[in-house]
């Protein structure tokens, strides 16, 4: 069954501190690949998405995100987290349809 | 206004009301998309409409009508609803190439959705 799976509900981190958030996926094709953010009472603004070639793709806000194939995996990162990226962080797969699949999504908190 | 915008942000509604949620994009999309956001759910797809053409309903009651008038505008009916169904309603656009199951699909851009109680 296709799925995705965000392991962590809620992570709390220092301003300053690097920052993962994991997300596996469950695909049978070639998936296309979103993270979007989701602030309190506000719709998914995208950051970053992977459709083909380098793994490694960079988003907005300082974002980026590697696909590794291997581990069915698409993870997060930031090196330095600032206070304003308290959000909801939400994964998404697909292909060129219309059906993507969301994951539940991970709550960040950011501590000063 | 840019990008997708959605009205009412908030709606608090009885179970016996008629209401309707109102979708506008301006980003030159051709396809529109509602979805349902509940607590600790995934969002799920509702309703998808290519080229003003309704092309997915994801089972959802007939209690939820769309209503596609042109590729800008969508808008979203509800009438007899029930607690349940209170939920953040998101709408998202997206630029779709071709028709039909070879069509292609781009990026989907979300508005902000109506925060919708059911009392």
């Amino acid at each position: 069954a296709q799925s995705v799976t965000q392991p962590d509900i809620h992570i709390t981190v220092s301003e300053g501190a690097s920052l993962e958030l994991r997300c596996n996926y469950s695909y049978g094709a070639t998936p296309y690949l979103f993270w979007y953010v989701q602030s309190p009472g506000q719709g998914l603004q995208l950051l970053l998405k992977y459709f083909s070639g380098d793994t490694l793709v960079q988003g907005i806000k300082g974002f980026e995100a590697e696909f590794k194939r291997s581990q069915s995996s698409f993870n997060l990162r930031k090196p330095s987290v600032h206070w304003s990226d308290a959000a909801e962080y939400v994964c998404a797969v697909g292909n060129n349809t219309d059906k993507l699949i969301f994951g539940t999504g991970t709550r960040l908190q950011v501590f000063p | 206004e840019t990008g997708v915008t959605q009205t009412p942000r908030h709606l608090v509604m009885g179970m016996t009301n008629k209401k309707s949620l109102k979708c506008e994009q301006h980003l030159g999309h051709n396809a529109m998309y509602w979805y349902k956001q509940s607590a600790k759910k995934p969002l799920e797809l509702m309703f998808v409409y290519n080229f003003k053409e309704q092309t997915e309903n994801n089972s959802v009651p007939s209690r939820f009508s769309p209503e596609c008038p042109n590729s800008s505008h969508l808008f979203l009916h509800l009438h007899t609803l029930q607690p349940e169904d209170s939920a953040l309603y998101l709408c998202a656009s997206s630029y779709r190439s071709g028709g039909g199951t070879s069509g292609r699909t781009d990026t989907q851009y979300f508005g902000p959705g109506t925060r919708l109680t059911v009392l």
